[in-house]
């Protein structure tokens, strides 16, 4: 079956960079959710998406932004980057019908040197 | 939503049943218990989830108590590749926008 698919999957950049993640949703899923895991930390919602539009927001500092396309995949912009945004960052998408139907992707793995 | 309570870190045998508890004392009447787990450093990954009756599938059970406070998972044969962080989450579904937050979980140690 289909996946949630993150690319990259790790990228390096240095302070004060620009990054962009992008975010494959599983095929009709209209949802889309970002989360950053800092290194020992669990999971912190970001931002979420649904029909193209901003749903929720979370701790997601100012510096980022975020949007979803009319294909559904969304992209994760980070500007100005710092060395405290080294993380692992997770994409997951949903059809809103239950558990089974929220979807992780395998992350990409941000580097700020 | 509904905070839980997880102990930190538990051990489990190879091939014992891991018995994971989780506490949710003020679960409103709509919302449902779930549980991911992540291995370390991949997607957290839907194991379960369940309103007030007790669920199984290929994965796992969910145990939940009749007042739903409190609810087990229960990995029946646990191998190696069980060890992992579990959370136990209450949320409400289903909602097209209702995000997954994450808590403290349960680190969960397989000894072989």
């Amino acid at each position: 079956a289909a996946g949630v698919i993150q690319s990259p999957r790790h990228l390096i950049k240095e302070k004060r960079e620009t990054a962009t993640l992008k975010c494959y949703p599983i095929p009709r899923h209209d949802t889309v959710y970002w989360y950053q895991q800092g290194p020992g930390q669990d999971p912190q919602f970001l931002i979420s998406f649904y029909e193209k539009m901003q749903s929720d927001k979370g701790s997601i500092p100012d510096r980022f932004s975020a949007q979803q396309f009319s294909d559904y995949h969304s992209e994760l912009n980070m500007s100005s980057l710092e060395l405290g945004d080294s993380a692992l960052y997770f994409c997951a998408s949903s059809a809103g019908r239950g558990g089974e139907g929220y979807t992780f992707g395998s992350g990409t793995r941000l580097t700020v040197v | 939503d509904a905070k839980t309570t997880q102990p930190p870190s538990m051990d489990c045998a190879e091939g014992r049943a891991a018995n994971l508890p989780c506490n949710h004392s003020t679960i409103s009447g709509n919302e449902y218990v779930y549980w991911y787990r992540q291995i370390h450093s991949q997607g957290p990954q839907y194991i379960i989830h369940g309103l007030k009756n007790n669920e199984t599938n290929e994965m796992a059970s969910l145990i939940i108590t009749e007042d739903r406070k409190s609810s087990t998972l229960i990995l029946p044969h646990a191998t190696l590749r069980d060890t992992a962080v579990y959370y136990c989450i209450v949320r409400v579904a289903p909602r097209r926008d209702d995000k997954i937050i994450f808590g403290k979980g349960t680190r969960l140690h397989i000894l072989p």
